[in-house]
């Protein structure tokens, strides 16, 4: 089966600097790749996704990337604020049904 | 947008006890699912649903039983709670997406979650 390794699990930024965080996954079959913020106490929520067919996608301070032939992805924020402290899940779709997540990152940023 | 709602925000039981943690999504979407969330092992797929009545194993389906009568609602069964069952739960709906080129892909939306505490 799939197998998606999230690093790293803690990361601190100051408020302004950019914030990185990089996915693998292994299986080359994975076509569907989504990115989730879940605040403290609420359930993830999509923040950005991108697909197979695309290297790379961004959405205002949001970016994401994609490397087929390495098989690895990465968030980038950008102007890092407060409010983007949370924890970060990346994930990767196989069968488009099923979903094998990254174990999380951290994130801090310090005013 | 899409509302996934669940049943509990938080939760205690005692082991032995027979829980059942309910999810509805109000978007006619065919794709349920059943994570549980815990430190340092990200979610994990419990159960998943393409339609109703109809209900497919995940990576961790011991101890637990899923149910999906109608098309909105996915229940999630601990027949006989157990202390290691404590966790967070997450309920997730999907609606299949058929792309130009005939590729299908999934996006998927979060409940608010259920903590779950087995004393």
């Amino acid at each position: 089966g799939e197998n998606v390794e999230q690093h790293p699990s803690t990361l601190s930024v100051q408020e302004g600097d950019s914030a990185v965080i990089k996915c693998t996954y292994s299986d080359s079959a994975s076509n569907y790749f989504p990115w989730y913020k879940q605040e403290l106490g609420k359930g993830p929520q999509l923040i950005i996704d991108i697909r197979s067919n695309v290297g790379e996608k961004k959405d205002q301070r949001i970016a994401v990337t994609l490397n087929k032939t390495a098989k690895h992805f990465s968030l980038h924020i950008t102007e890092t604020q407060p409010e983007d402290s949370a924890v970060y899940f990346c994930a990767a779709s196989v069968t488009g049904n099923q979903f094998y997540f990254g174990t999380g990152t951290s994130l801090t940023v310090i005013p | 947008d899409v509302k996934v709602t669940q049943s509990s925000r938080y939760l205690v039981k005692r082991t032995g006890e027979k829980v059942f943690l309910e999810c509805v999504q109000d978007m006619d979407h065919e794709n349920m699912f059943w994570y549980r969330q815990d430190p340092g092992l990200g979610l994990r797929l419990i159960y998943f649903s393409y339609d109703v009545k109809m209900k497919e194993k995940g990576d961790i389906p011991e101890g637990y039983s899923v149910s999906r009568e109608k098309k909105e609602r996915f229940s999630l069964i601990l027949e006989s709670a157990s202390t290691n069952q404590t966790s967070m739960y997450l309920c997730a709906s999907s609606l299949l997406q058929k792309l130009k080129l005939g590729a299908s892909t999934d996006t998927q939306y979060f409940g608010p979650g259920t903590r779950l505490t087995v004393l």
